[in-house]
């Protein structure tokens, strides 16, 4: 079975440093995995996903996420982070084996919040 | 990628009652999840519902209570029924439109208070 874990409720940073919302997984072949946001009384908003390639994937809003296959640790980064990045992070996986019929697991969220 | 609309957008129920919702995607797409995300919490699939067969529901679920519709491959719609102010959630729809993005696209939730 598919799992996530993002071991922190809550993450806070100050305006200007880089941040780090963290990630593992568990799944029985090779992951897909996604990074999505939600900010109040929005929808879930795509980052940015790895499916193969470059261990360092770069999306959107100048979020970037390293896969680290030994660790099993997909961590969501930002070198300078914003007031405007205060918002519910969610991880998300599927294994490769099954196909795109197969529905995301997700991570229990982690709330970060960017204090100026 | 695929754009999903997801009505309404917001209600407030009395228990007891039951409410629909609906999504349309903008394209045709085998598959559609539904999810429940309880206040502060992550989400949690519902079902997975394809064209021309019964949805197929996550252990906790039950189609008496969620009963889902998936007349035509960019259409479906779940009924919260019999609501209680523990039904109180986003409930949120999704697709892989399978355009080899490997993206998965959410409605943009309907956000139900039960009263």
């Amino acid at each position: 079975a598919q799992s996530v874990a993002q071991p922190e409720d809550q993450v806070n940073v100050a305006e200007g440093n880089p941040l780090t919302v963290k990630c593992t997984y568990s799944v029985s072949g090779n992951p897909y995995l996604f990074w999505y946001v939600q900010y109040p009384n929005r929808g879930l908003q795509f980052l940015l996903k790895y499916i193969t390639g470059d261990n360092l994937v770069k999306g959107s809003y100048g979020f970037e996420a390293e896969f680290n296959k030994s660790q099993t640790s997909f961590h969501l980064k930002k070198p300078s982070a914003l007031v405007s990045d205060s918002a519910l992070y969610f991880c998300a996986v599927r294994d490769m084996i099954n196909s795109g019929n197969t529905p995301l697991v997700f991570g229990k969220g982690t709330r970060l919040s960017v204090i100026a | 990628s695929a754009v999903i609309s997801q009505k309404p957008s917001r209600d407030i129920c009395q228990r007891g009652t039951s409410l629909t919702i609906q999504c349309q995607v903008d394209s045709q797409v085998t598959m559609m999840f539904w999810y429940r995300q309880q206040p502060g919490q992550s989400l949690t699939l519902i079902a997975t519902a394809n064209q021309g067969s019964e949805a197929t529901y996550e252990s906790g679920f039950v189609i008496d209570k969620f009963p889902i519709s998936r007349p035509n491959l960019t259409f479906s719609t779940l009924t919260v029924s019999n609501m209680s102010p523990e039904d109180s959630s986003i409930y949120l729809c999704s697709v892989n439109p399978g355009d080899g993005n490997y993206g998965y696209t959410f409605g943009s939730g309907t956000r139900l208070t039960v009263v």
